[in-house]
């Protein structure tokens, strides 16, 4: 099937620094992605969903200025959470849908952001 | 916010056994996905069962879709250590942007 990359894998930084997570479709375009948060033992929550060449749509409740959503190319979003605290640790995991309208969903491995 | 609940939360079960989990949802649907996610892990496509079905077989996977009651349910049959993980149920469209049920956390010893 196809490949998602998600990076990093793991990442802890300070209370107030930004941190950038990719999400990359390896061998196909993906002009949809998405983003979900997942706290522990918890299930996925969708946080917005990234469309290539425009704005971000986010869910209800997600601040759009705390994580900040780019898909620049057919290949990559990034999600770059701002002024990162420690309620932000979470896990975060991308999709990326193959095509436009209908297409297969696959899941990147997900991203463990830990805030001290 | 999700889109339905699953029970039992968590299953505790010996190899060889088979695991039963639910999944409930509130909306009108044009299918159902089941997926499975190892611990710290993304997740893994399991099974789509679309609104017109009732049934479906993929190895030892079944899964079986009620619409007039919006509930779905997943046997994992002959349980192996391997499938020791959590289990979702998701909706919504092809379009991608699905709604996860709270899951199950399925642990098979030996």
């Amino acid at each position: 099937g196809a490949v998602v990359s998600q990076h990093p894998s793991r990442v802890i930084c300070k209370s107030g620094t930004s941190v950038k997570i990719e999400c990359r479709s390896l061998d196909f375009q993906a002009t949809t992605m998405f983003w979900y948060r997942q706290f522990p033992k918890q299930s996925l929550m969708l946080m917005a969903t990234s469309n290539e060449g425009s704005k971000a749509t986010y869910e209800q409740g997600v601040e759009k200025d705390k994580f900040l959503i780019n898909h620049a190319s057919l290949t990559l979003s990034t999600l770059t959470v701002t002024s990162a605290h420690p309620e932000d640790s979470s896990f975060y995991i991308c999709s990326a849908k193959t095509g436009k309208g209908t297409g297969e969903l696959f899941f990147g491995e997900g991203s463990r952001l830990t805030v001290l | 916010s999700q889109q339905g609940e699953e029970d039992p939360q968590a299953l505790s079960i010996q190899e060889g056994e088979n695991a039963t989990m639910n999944c409930s949802y509130k909306t009108s649907i044009n299918n159902l996905q089941w997926y499975r996610q190892n611990s710290g892990r993304g997740l893994v496509h399991l099974i789509l069962i679309r609104s017109n079905e009732r049934e479906k077989h993929s190895g030892r996977l079944r899964v079986t879709l009620d619409t007039s009651k919006k509930s779905s349910s997943l046997l994992i049959t002959a349980s192996r250590a391997a499938d020791t993980a959590s289990y979702f149920c998701a909706t919504g469209g092809s379009w991608g942007k699905l709604q996860f049920g709270a899951g199950t956390q399925v642990v098979v010893t030996p």
